[in-house]
């Protein structure tokens, strides 16, 4: 079946960079793209970014500066980087499949993993 | 980028009863517009995708609707596992903007 799990470290430091994978089974990250989204404390869903199947990206204009988002397509694995963390980046951050042609929306999500910005 | 707006903020309603959620696109997204329910502690779900379009295992009790900047998602006859926060999104290019969020509360 269709599974996304997130990876990551829980807590960073501020300044610090933040590495999150999400490894995938059940389907093929050539035939799906892969969006990454995060969720504050209490609060509503935000979108970072996206890696399409081709291994294109396209992100937040707000995280543009420090975010990346790559791929391994034969380890079925994606990847996010994000730089220079404060602590309004605390968040549990989700992948999520993305099904362009079929429904256009997010049919599937990883469980998300939490992260805490703090010293 | 497109904006999306969402209400009510908070809804409070009883078992049994039916419910509307709005959501407000800043720019024509013909039907690119999905619906998410996200229960306490877990991942969002998606329930709506292209409008109206149930996703698999949504029962009929929720329906989706509009085009172009106005759409509703209407829940008949709420059933406990029902409550929780709903999401909408507009799939029409990147950004994928969400809406803010409505939190359906037991009354």
């Amino acid at each position: 079946q269709v599974q996304l799990k997130e990876s990551g470290p829980g807590l960073v430091a501020p300044s610090q960079s933040l590495s999150i994978t999400c490894t995938v089974s059940g389907f093929s990250l050539t035939s799906y793209d892969i969006s990454w989204i995060r969720q504050p404390p209490g609060k509503g869903l935000e979108w970072l970014g996206v890696i399409w199947t081709g291994g294109g990206t396209n992100y937040n204009s707000a995280f543009m500066s420090r975010l990346s988002i790559s791929k391994d397509n034969s380890k079925s694995q994606v990847f996010l980087k994000m730089n220079s963390l404060q602590t309004d980046d605390t968040a549990i951050y989700y992948c999520v499949r993305d099904d362009g042609i079929t429904t256009g929306a997010m049919d599937y999500w990883g469980q998300g993993t939490s992260v805490t910005v703090s010293s | 980028d497109i904006q999306m707006t969402q209400s009510p903020a908070s809804l409070s309603a009883s078992v049994g009863e039916t419910v509307t959620i709005t959501c407000r696109a800043s720019e024509n997204i013909y039907s690119y517009l999905a619906w998410y329910q996200q229960k306490q502690g877990k991942s969002p779900q998606l329930l709506v995708y292209n409008a109206k379009t149930l996703a698999e295992g949504v029962p009929s009790r929720f329906s989706g609707s509009g085009s172009g900047t106005q759409f509703s998602l209407k829940i008949n006859s709420l059933q406990p596992e029902d409550f929780g926060s709903y999401y909408c999104q507009h799939h029409y290019g990147t950004p994928f903007t969400f809406g803010s969020g409505t939190k359906l509360e037991i009354k």
